[in-house]
């Protein structure tokens, strides 16, 4: 079956850490993106990339990175200087018109 | 700029009630309109969509018809179920771009 998959699941920091999700997909798809859902707020916009070896800050890219070695892997790292990181994050890739997306990783700094 | 406006949550109703959630949007251009759908603990999925004024989208029971007079792209469903307990988001994509913009969803909790 074709789909994105992030792992893990959920993950716990510790303040002053970086930590790293990852992204996957079998979809064949150029573009990807990472967004941040918080509680009560659309999704926001972290990175995305059309291309391999290509990506874009999207709208609250500060205190994150990301890298684009592959077509299939897109994977996201939130480091120290990202003030309030407990969030859930999703990745997606697309298509024409139409987001996919995986099942998310939801972060808590403990 | 490019915005989507939807009704605050949350929805309640009981099961087999008629469901409207409202969407407005501001964009330059001509955009095409979306409704994802995410259920508890999952990613977003969607659940239909329309690309030009007039069109109507839908699936699994669910409709929405995109008006460019009003700037709106209401979703619809004439009976809902407690399957159907998801938070809904209404999303533009603007001609020739590449963002999606995500309005800040609407929880609907169905009670059997």
């Amino acid at each position: 079956d074709g789909g994105i998959t992030q792992s893990p699941k959920y993950l716990f920091r510790k303040e002053g850490q970086n930590v790293t999700l990852s992204c996957e997909q079998n979809l064949n798809h150029d573009a990807m993106y990472w967004y941040r859902q918080d509680p009560g707020q659309g999704l926001r916009l972290i990175y995305y990339s059309q291309i391999v070896n290509d990506f874009q800050k999207g709208d609250i890219a500060e205190g994150y990175s990301v890298s684009r070695e592959k077509k299939e892997s897109f994977p996201l790292t939130v480091t120290s200087a990202q003030k309030n990181p407990t969030a859930f994050y999703l990745c997606a890739s697309d298509v024409g018109d139409t987001q996919y997306f995986g099942p998310g990783t939801r972060l808590t700094v403990l | 700029g490019n915005s989507v406006t939807q009704m605050e949550g949350p929805v309640t109703l009981s099961e087999e009630a008629f469901l409207t959630i409202n969407c407005t949007y501001t964009a330059t251009g001509y955009p095409s309109l979306f409704w994802y759908v995410q259920y508890p603990g999952e990613g977003l999925q969607l659940l239909l969509k329309a690309t030009k004024a007039d069109d109507k989208g839908s699936n699994k029971g669910f409709e929405a018809t995109y008006r460019k007079e009003t700037t709106s792209f209401h979703l619809e469903k004439g009976s809902v179920q407690v399957s159907d307990s998801a938070v809904y988001f209404c999303a533009l994509l603007n001609t020739g771009g590449f963002k999606t913009i995500f309005g800040a969803g609407t929880r609907l909790f169905v009670k059997a």
